[in-house]
């Protein structure tokens, strides 16, 4: 099983500046590597894919970086709708598909 | 628009069963593989199964193996989760997801709350 890593846990950060949280894979995953976005009360909702490809209506603000075992999710300037648990994903190896634990953005 | 509307969910005693459903439309569902994924209260996102379009291949998390089934009517564009044995720890809000080609998990349900309890 892959096990995907993420930090910080918890990243705080006002509006307005920017905020680069990590993911790290047990093992190589290639480029198969996703972000999700959670607001309480929600489901999560895909920002990324292909470890740099934006999902349809993620705004360029959201860019991810990274292959292998190293991935990078970096929000450019941060909206108040922003403010949010973000996890990453790996789909390379599996089953089993596995998440990361979450980082959560909150305003500082 | 892709709609998933996850329902089915309630409380049920150690060792009940339930099945919950996810009604979709906007996209062609017998196209489409599937999956379930679950969240247990204040945690992070857990994967249980996954089915291809045709409904043959199934794959699951060994935490729900042997207990809970995946299934899907095409016909109906329903994708379900048979659950039995259920446990404590299966307490979770209980999403579904499509893919669409490469792109994992690019829609999700709203979920559905089922609470294991006594």
């Amino acid at each position: 099983e892959i096990v995907m890593t993420q930090s910080p846990a918890t990243l705080s950060v006002s509006p307005g500046e920017g905020a680069t949280l990590s993911c790290r894979a047990s093992q190589s995953v290639s480029n198969n590597l996703a972000w999700y976005q959670q607001k309480p009360g929600q489901a999560p909702r895909l920002l990324m894919y292909g470890a740099s490809t934006r999902a349809t209506g993620i705004p360029a603000r959201f860019s991810g970086s990274g292959s292998g075992t190293e991935f990078t999710l970096t929000i450019s300037s941060l909206q108040s709708e922003d403010f949010a648990v973000y996890y990453c994903h790996q789909y390379k190896n599996w089953p089993p598909l596995t998440f990361g634990g979450g980082t959560k953005v909150e305003i500082k | 628009q892709v709609q998933l509307v996850a329902s089915g969910g309630g409380v049920v005693q150690p060792g009940g069963s339930l099945r919950i459903s996810c009604a979709t439309s906007g996209f062609t569902f017998s196209s489409s593989d599937m999956y379930w994924v679950r969240q247990a209260p204040g945690k992070g996102l857990e994967w249980l199964a996954f089915i291809w379009s045709d409904g043959i291949n199934k794959y699951y998390a060994d935490s729900v193996k042997g207990r809970f089934t995946i299934s899907r009517d095409n016909s109906k564009k329903v994708l379900y989760m048979q659950m039995s044995s259920l446990r404590p720890e299966d307490t979770a809000v209980y999403y579904c997801a499509k893919r669409t080609g490469e792109i994992p998990l690019d829609y999700w349900g709203q979920g559905t709350l089922v609470t294991v309890s006594s």
